[in-house]
């Protein structure tokens, strides 16, 4: 079993739509979270942190669950530029490295 | 620029052959990682450096492969005999040691080794 595991896709929504997607961890010492984001052919790059009270950047929404241990990315009015892999990201608590999920691919389509 | 760079971009060797691909990292950025991605997967983790000492290298997959950084700023990756399902794309990603905290890696666009 992956240490962190995403529904690959693709999802593909509307422009305009929400859409949800979800992680699960499988290391309980976990200690951060964060998700990335990784367009066609290009490296991954840092959307933001996901904290245990839940954090908002402008249209993304992350939030945490420890005790059933998942993550969630929800994006609100998709744009087309919203077009890309969103890659889960997890951090132990004395790991020397960021876990990567296997990516979940979403399109968004005029 | 002044961003993560890493060279070849792409690389083809024939089963057996011996690559090195390079890494430079962004100026004054102490930690230093290489991850593998296979095509419609994740980054694999594959071995750390904090300045020139490699702290981590419990990804690395098989004695085949090997990683350096001499001077704590350019790190070479070598993977000896290539095999084919050693073809990927190798990432290189640096930080400033707030990565602990921020989880911020700076990633290079990658060498994508294809192993014929």
């Amino acid at each position: 079993r992956k240490e962190v595991e995403q529904d690959p896709g693709p999802f593909n929504v509307p422009e305009g739509a929400t859409v949800a997607f979800n992680c699960t961890y499988s290391n309980s010492a976990s200690q951060s979270f964060f998700w990335y984001r990784q367009d066609c052919r290009k490296e991954p790059k840092l959307l933001m942190s996901v904290y245990s009270s839940g954090n908002e950047d402008g249209r993304f929404t992350a939030q945490l669950n420890r005790a059933s241990q998942y993550i969630s990315l929800l994006i609100r009015d998709s744009k087309l530029s919203d077009s890309a892999t969103y890659l889960c990201v997890v951090k132990e608590n004395a790991g020397n490295m960021l876990t990567f999920g296997g990516g979940t691919r979403l399109m968004v389509k005029p | 620029g002044a961003g993560v760079s890493q060279s070849p971009r792409y690389k083809v060797a024939k089963r057996g052959q011996d690559v090195a691909l390079r890494c430079d990292p962004i100026s004054g950025h102490v930690s230093l990682f290489w991850y593998q991605q296979a095509l419609g997967q994740g980054p694999e983790f594959l071995t750390y450096f904090q300045n020139e000492a490699q702290l981590d290298k419990s990804g690395l997959p098989s004695d085949r492969f090997f990683a350096e950084r001499p001077e704590g700023s350019v790190s070479t990756l070598k993977i000896q005999r290539t095999q084919q399902e050693d073809s990927a794309v190798y990432l290189c990603a640096s930080s400033l040691r707030t990565w602990l905290n921020t989880g911020e890696l700076f990633f290079g666009e990658g060498s994508r080794l294809t192993v014929l």
